[in-house]
């Protein structure tokens, strides 16, 4: 069975612009959480969606926001990055809102120059 | 003072020794209680589940947890190399995974 998968590994961007991060939840999951994990800062969490609704967000910025589509796979859009978005970004997936079994993805990390 | 306190290491041990891992926390109302392990530029795994009080075993990994003194741990026996990486705590109040709270992690070296 594939575990959850996530893409890009790795993008650079620079302060200002746009970055969008995608993850695939395992098979048969209907939630999905982003997660920040900054050096020194432990796991940060910032979205969970579920069936295709936002259903919680951490405490973060709205330039923070991100969508769940009808495979339930879901995107992560930072805008106006800033150097302290610098992180991995993490996305977990559980079989569904009342499941706290999470089952987490490789990450992306963002780099912000 | 944060919910989950952890403390963040480095924790090196020899190859075979037992390793002991701890998180204490302030809300009373936990009840899900999870180890994930976590190696360097990887995301973090899912080692250990538990709900409430007790011991629960699997392989050389037992997680315990003492609501009453608010206090879980992780043991490893025979701790091997390939058991180095950073070890997260978390816990949550609901079976819902929404409101999972994790700890900042330690970071376990085993020397051959």
């Amino acid at each position: 069975e594939a575990g959850v998968t996530q893409s890009p590994t790795h993008l650079i961007k620079t302060r200002g612009q746009q970055a969008t991060l995608r993850c695939s939840p395992i098979s048969g999951h209907t939630s999905v959480y982003w997660y920040q994990q900054a050096l020194g800062l432990g796991l940060q969490f910032l979205l969970w969606y579920d069936e295709g609704e936002e259903r919680n967000r951490g405490n973060f910025p709205p330039r923070f926001s991100g969508r769940q589509f009808p495979n339930y796979s879901s995107e992560l859009n930072v805008n106006a990055l800033e150097l302290e978005d610098s992180a991995l970004y993490l996305c977990a997936s559980s079989l569904d809102r009342s499941n706290s079994r999470q089952y987490f993805g490789p990450g992306t990390r963002l780099t912000v120059t | 003072q944060k919910e989950v306190e952890q403390d963040p290491g480095p924790l090196s041990v020899p190859e075979g020794a037992i390793v002991s891992l701890n998180c204490t926390y302030s809300n009373s109302a936990f009840q899900y209680f999870m180890w994930y392990r976590q190696y360097s530029r990887k995301g973090p795994e899912l080692l250990m589940y538990t709900y409430s009080s007790g011991n629960k075993e699997d392989g050389r990994f037992t997680a315990q947890v003492d609501k009453s003194s608010k206090y879980i741990s992780l043991f490893i026996r025979d701790s091997q190399p390939s058991d180095s990486a950073t070890y997260l705590c978390a816990m949550s109040e609901y079976s819902s995974a929404s409101k999972i709270i994790f700890g900042s992690g330690t970071r376990l070296s085993i020397r051959p």
